[in-house]
């Protein structure tokens, strides 16, 4: 059972281009929903994450957009640049649970210029 | 600091072979995992230990061993290598509070 669905599986935008990637969860016990950045070859590494008492998070150029009444959260990539073509990952956590993520499928952003 | 450092980088198995993947971190945090990332897919938890000589299974455990004898130290065991286990593999460490999870750069793992 997927707990974390998330969409686009992909996505071009161009250059100075709003990219918007949206996850959805099921279990109403996650209170930690984080976005991974992952380059290729890499390992995934922290880009954003919001707790539920809060609706939107903004740091710099990216804003998680929260609703915890539909389990819904997204992420926005605003004027988008080609190094933030990635591989993006919404995830969700318990701290009840040691805090182990469950991730969505991720999303492949590729900025043109 | 180095982090999260995973050995080797990149490994071909034959079927039936045995191998341990390293994971070491040098952030003294008490909570550690593996994960499994197959092609075009999320990460999936294998298992995680939430301090030395405590581990627990995760979603998808068969096939796979762990121990952790150390803080620093969490390795992965294959014991009878199959080809479904063909995938790239991610140790992690965290506090275990809702916080950050610092990623190592992963292990590229091929069974032919």
């Amino acid at each position: 059972q997927q707990q974390v669905k998330q969409s686009p599986q992909s996505l071009i935008v161009q250059k100075g281009g709003i990219s918007i990637i949206n996850c959805a969860y099921e279990n109403t016990a996650f209170d930690y929903f984080p976005w991974y950045q992952q380059f290729p070859g890499k390992g995934p590494a922290l880009l954003i994450a919001i707790r539920p008492d809060v609706s939107e998070k903004k740091e710099g150029r990216f804003t998680i957009s929260f609703n915890k009444s539909a389990k819904q959260f997204s992420l926005h990539i605003m004027d988008s640049q080609p190094g933030d073509s990635a591989t993006y990952f919404c995830a969700a956590s318990t701290k009840a649970a040691g805090n182990k993520l469950t991730f969505g499928g991720g999303t492949r952003v590729l900025v043109k210029p | 600091n180095a982090g999260v450092t995973q050995t080797p980088k990149f490994r071909i198995l034959k079927i039936g072979q045995s191998m341990t993947l390293q994971c070491t971190q040098d952030m003294n945090h008490n909570y550690m995992y593996w994960y499994r990332q197959d092609p075009g897919m999320g990460l999936k938890l294998i298992y995680y230990s939430v301090g030395a000589g405590i581990t627990d299974k995760g979603e998808v455990p068969n096939g796979y061993n762990v121990s952790r004898s150390t803080t620093e130290d969490f390795p992965l065991r294959l014991e009878l290598a199959a080809p479904s286990q063909t995938s790239v593999y991610f140790c992690a460490a965290g506090t275990g509070g809702p916080t950050e999870a610092f990623f190592g750069q992963g292990t590229r793992l091929t069974v032919v």
